[in-house]
Order: structure tokens, then sequence, then C-alpha cells
């Protein structure tokens, strides 16, 4: 079976603060894929990265990074000098190689407080 | 816009009435995914459509939801009887499929927000 656990209900930061979100994942495949989507109050959820399961390099795109570490099972997600708007529910999601619907966590409030 | 359309946006209806919502994925994308989301149960994965197979239907929770994609584009999804436990907001998505192993990021639309009374 598989499972994502986002362990942090609701999150509240200052701006400007950086923030972790943690994801931490279960799979009996050694091939599956990672993603995090954003949902902003409008209700889109709006993808932001996808990481292969055989691709350990952290990435890190703007204020965004990502840090997947296989050996502990979790894929990280850090915003760094948080702004207002990156207020929004964040979802971490776990797609099997094997299998095709998404599995996600069951989200991260965030809110940035200006 | 390109993205995935979904209509309504917003639905009310009396429990025990039927339901169509619409689908319109992007342009292109092989595989469209529905998703149910309420609170309490976070995103649940109902059906799959790819190409022209047999959809996936192993996340339907009963038989009174049914979906179908016509001419391999746009789908609707049907629910029958509506229940309240039905109330949820309805995602659908698309993405690049090419087979079962695709890895392709799936593309959402903004949901259709249903409530029964």
């Amino acid at each position: 079976a598989q499972k994502v656990t986002q362990a942090q209900t609701e999150i509240s930061v200052v701006e400007k603060e950086d923030v972790t979100l943690d994801c931490v994942y279960e799979t009996r495949d050694t091939t599956y894929y990672l993603f995090w989507y954003k949902q902003p109050p409008s209700g889109e959820l709006v993808f932001l990265i996808r990481r292969n399961s055989f691709d350990e390099q952290n990435e890190i795109s703007g204020r965004y990074s990502w840090n997947f570490q296989k050996s502990t099972s979790s894929f990280n997600f850090t915003i760094t000098a948080s702004q207002v708007v990156d207020s929004a529910v964040y979802f971490c999601a776990l797609r099997s190689f094997y299998s095709t619907p998404l599995v996600f966590g069951k989200g991260t409030r965030l809110s940035v407080i200006a | 816009g390109a993205g995935v359309s979904q209509s309504p946006s917003n639905k009310v209806t009396e429990k025990g009435k039927d339901v169509e919502l619409r689908c319109d994925p992007i342009s292109g994308h092989t595989a469209l995914y529905w998703y149910r989301q309420s609170l309490g149960q976070g995103l649940e994965f109902l059906i799959y459509f790819q190409g022209n197979s047999a959809p996936d239907k192993s996340g339907l929770p009963s038989d009174r939801f049914s979906a179908e994609r016509t001419g391999g584009s746009v789908s609707t999804l049907t629910i029958q009887r509506t229940q309240q436990e039905d109330s949820a907001v309805y995602l659908c998505a698309s993405s690049l499929g090419t087979g079962l192993n695709s890895n392709q990021p799936q593309h959402f639309g903004d949901g259709t927000r249903l409530s029964i009374l």
C-alpha cells in the first residue's frame, strides 16, 4: 500500500521567514514519482515539481527548494524568504511506476503573515 | 485558456437527485482523472481514463458513481441518487499519458463544488 504523510496540518510564519513543509511517503515499489502541488485560496491545484525515485538530486527554483532523501522516505519542501502570496495549502503526492492515480497527503496549510 | 475546464463551478442539489459534472481536458492530453476533495478525507482518486483503454474505476466509492469519456476528450462524471456525504469538490485532471508508466504531471481544473441539501 502507498501512503503519504504530511504531519504538519497548519503552519503560520511571518513574511521573510524560511519555512519547511515535511512529506514522508511509504511505498513498496522501487520506481515511483513524487510531486508537490500548491492550492491557493482560489482552489486550483498548481503543479510545482516532480521527482523520480532514481534521481535524488535536490532542486532549487527561485525561493523554492526540495530535499529528496530515499533513506528516510522524505521529500521536503522549503520556501526561503516567504511571502504573503505563498499562503496556500500544499500537497505532497506519490505515484507508483505501476499505478496511475496520485496518492495525496492531507496537505499543509501555510499562512504567511505580513 | 488552455487549462483543464470544469463545469459547473458550483452545484447545489437536493438529496436523491442525479447530477452530472463535466470536464474538458487540455488539448492533446490522453489521460484524464477524476478526484474528490472533501473535509477530513483529503484528495481521493475516483476514476482514470487513458486513450481507448478500459477505465480504471477502482476509486469509485459506490455504484451510484459512473463516468464516461466521449471521443477521447470531454468526460462526464455522474452521481445518481445523491447523498449528503457526496458533498465535496470534484476535481478533474489531465496529463500527457503515454501508457501506464507515464511520469507526466497531472494538471488540474478549478473543480466543481457540489453541495447536497
